[in-house]
């Protein structure tokens, strides 16, 4: 019930494309949903956060759209850049407990 | 976004010595941090929760006496690798919660033990 299963476990997009990236949960409590970029050999960037009262937000070329009743979440990035090839992992905590749960991330590469 | 700082950024030790790695809140303060080991091409393991002031919540299996957590003030925890192995070699990354619940990383820090 503390999974949070996160889908494709790699990617590979065309430049220009868009890339989506899928994750489910279970635990109902669930209230904050962030995602994080990862490149190699650094730390983990907060990239863009949601919360339940919204289905969709927006920064830039980023988007996630959540699905309450479905228990998922995803992001997408559109106009894909080279530049965006990371690890990308999505997350869920509850209010009230400092516990954030990670997917187990998506690697995406985007071709030049 | 807020600023976690991680020092060092790289280490490289002798099998039996002690290494001291530093997270540092560089713009608010942080009562709660986590220390998490990430092995090659893997997901984020949460290694301990800091929680200034108290002792370190560590998660099951991970050695209390060897990996020793201290957060003695809002702004600094740190995590020292006791009798190093090289089993003990991977990428350890610090995060510290906001008090809007925000979870922000340190850029990591690269062990590797001879």
């Amino acid at each position: 019930q503390q999974q949070v299963k996160q889908s494709p476990q790699s990617l590979i997009v065309q430049k220009g494309g868009i890339s989506i990236i899928n994750c489910a949960y279970e635990n109902t409590a669930f209230d904050y949903f962030p995602w994080y970029q990862q490149f190699p050999g650094k730390g983990p960037a907060l990239l863009i956060a949601i919360r339940p009262d919204v289905s969709e937000k927006k920064e830039g070329r980023f988007t996630i759209s959540f699905n309450k009743s479905a228990k998922q979440f995803s992001l997408h990035i559109m106009d894909s850049q080279p530049g965006d090839s990371a690890t990308y992992f999505c997350a869920a905590s509850a209010s009230g407990t400092y516990k954030y749960i990670f997917g187990t991330g998506t690697r995406l590469k985007v071709l030049a | 976004g807020a600023v976690v700082s991680q020092h060092p950024s790289w280490v490289i030790c002798k099998s039996g010595t002690s290494v001291k790695i530093e997270c540092r809140s560089l713009d608010f303060q942080a009562t709660t941090m986590f220390w998490y080991r990430q092995f090659p091409k893997q997901s984020l393991m949460l290694m301990a929760t800091s929680n200034e002031g108290s002792k370190a919540t560590y998660e099951q299996g991970v050695e209390k006496d060897k990996f020793l957590i201290n957060h003695a003030s809002l702004t600094l925890s740190t995590l020292t690798v006791t009798s190093a192995h090289p089993e003990d070699s991977s990428f350890y990354i610090c995060s510290a919660l906001t008090g809007a619940g925000e979870l922000f990383f340190g850029e990591g820090s690269r062990l590797t033990v001879l």
